[in-house]
């Protein structure tokens, strides 16, 4: 079964810095996707990046970039450029690109990072 | 385009109790999955809908159910609550069925069991 750590609980960068988020997984599978996800005190889960596995190319959206190491199964996400409105909890989540029925469409989330900007 | 909606967002009740939460998905969109997020066990899946039929469903009781309409909107119901329950019920929706595609989320159904 997949599974989806991310090994930091809690994380804080100054205003205007970077900081990078880690999230490793486990599978068997050769292709995949991988999602981060913000959910803000509004609880309102929100996309912020996608990666399909076939691709070498690292995903970037604005201030927002992954470092997808496929052979070590990690997935970081780096945010530049920190702005107060970043403040949130941050998941990593996994799916399967399998089309095969049963129980694979679903995602499979880590536990999240906290992450607050200081001022 | 409107976003996906669910109703209603804050929910009391007793153990023992049913409830029947709803999601609106985006327009368009014709799959609506489920997730329970609790702060112990983080955010789970429940049930994926497709075209008014269970695709999938996660390792949750019988008492947890759901149902998708012609419209694409879902309801999902958990009978006989129990105080375990208590949690925050998020919905998202995607064009289809594929893997491929991107979930998109609702703000959620924040259920308490007293």
């Amino acid at each position: 079964a997949q599974t989806v750590t991310q090994s930091q609980p809690e994380m804080s960068v100054q205003e205007a810095e970077t900081v990078t988020l880690s999230c490793t997984y486990d599978t068997s599978e050769s292709d995949y996707y991988l999602f981060w996800y913000k959910q803000p005190p509004s609880r309102q889960m929100i996309l912020v990046i996608r990666q399909e596995a076939y691709k070498q190319q690292n995903a970037t959206e604005n201030r927002f970039s992954v470092n997808f190491q496929k052979a070590a199964k990690s997935f970081s996400l780096k945010i530049s450029d920190s702005q107060l409105g970043d403040a949130a909890m941050y998941f990593c989540a996994y799916r399967t690109a399998l089309v095969n029925a049963g129980n694979n469409r679903k995602l499979i989330w880590g536990l999240g990072t906290s992450l607050a900007v200081n001022p | 385009k409107a976003g996906v909606t669910q109703t209603p967002r804050y929910l009391i009740k007793t153990r023992g109790q049913q409830v029947t939460l709803s999601c609106s998905p985006i327009s368009g969109h014709r799959s609506v999955s489920w997730y329970q997020q609790t702060p112990g066990q983080g955010l789970q899946f429940l049930f994926e809908y497709f075209s008014e039929t269970q695709r999938n469903k996660g390792n949750f009781p019988g008492r947890f159910s759901g149902r998708q309409f012609s419209n694409s909107r879902s309801e999902m119901n958990v009978s006989t609550l129990e105080l375990g329950d208590s949690a925050l019920y998020l919905c998202a929706s995607s064009r289809s069925q594929g893997t491929q595609e991107t979930q998109y989320f609702g703000p959620g159904t924040r259920l308490l069991v007293l």
